[in-house]
């Protein structure tokens, strides 16, 4: 079945500190994989999008990684800042078209 | 930096109605989605469009639903008679590529539909 599981559900840090989430997927065919930033009551921003042959990727403070073997990817947060609290989801694309959205993990950066 | 816009914000319907979110995608993007995300779930694909046509549809984007472009910069989800479990946040999102392995959508900022 074509799913993208995310952990930590949720996960409040200090500011300044460094986190890592975590998405496993079983979607097939894979395209490329994507981590967003969503704000609560907005829509869903692009942080990072990866391809089967690329491996890390960074964004500033963000970097993802891809293990397309064992289906892993994950999102590293460095330095983090208020402005990170947010929910971050993975998306698979599957095939040329559909995306698979994760169902999120819910970062609280705590002053 | 151009964005996808969406109209309205909020929308409170009774259940039975017929509602229309409307959306203005980034003006030289030709691919257009709509997604909703019911409250505390994960986002759910819809619909894409492209050159005037649905190109791919979700088992939820049943016959109450239906998209359209009725000009050169409008793209609206119509749902013909609602229910509560519409109740949810739709967003409409745009690209400019499709079948790249680069192409990014980028999403507005969300119309919440709640059904009464």
């Amino acid at each position: 079945k074509n799913q993208v599981e995310q952990s930590p559900q949720s996960l409040i840090i200090l500011e300044g500190k460094n986190c890592t989430l975590q998405c496993n997927y079983t979607v097939s065919p894979f395209s490329n994989l994507r981590w967003y930033k969503q704000d609560t009551g907005r829509g869903p921003v692009s942080l990072t999008i990866m391809t089967f042959s690329e491996n890390t990727k960074s964004n500033g403070r963000y970097t993802a990684t891809l293990d397309a073997d064992t289906k892993q990817s994950s999102l590293h947060i460095t330095a983090s800042q208020l402005s990170d609290s947010a929910s971050y989801i993975c998306v698979v694309r599957k095939g040329f078209q559909k995306l698979v959205f994760g169902t999120g993990t819910r970062l609280l950066v705590s002053p | 930096e151009p964005e996808v816009t969406q109209t309205p914000s909020h929308q409170v319907t009774q259940m039975g109605q017929e509602v229309i979110l409307r959306c203005v995608p980034i003006s030289n993007h030709l691919y257009f989605y709509w997604y909703r995300q019911i409250l505390g779930q994960k986002v759910e694909f819809l619909v894409s469009f492209y050159n005037n046509e649905i190109s791919e549809k979700s088992e939820i984007f049943d016959d109450q639903f239906s998209v359209e472009r009725p000009d050169g910069s409008n793209f609206t989800l119509k749902i013909r008679s609602t229910k509560l479990e519409d109740s949810a946040m739709y967003f409409c999102a745009s690209s400019e590529k499709f079948g790249t392995q680069q192409e990014t959508q980028y999403f507005g900022p969300g119309t919440r539909l709640l059904v009464l």
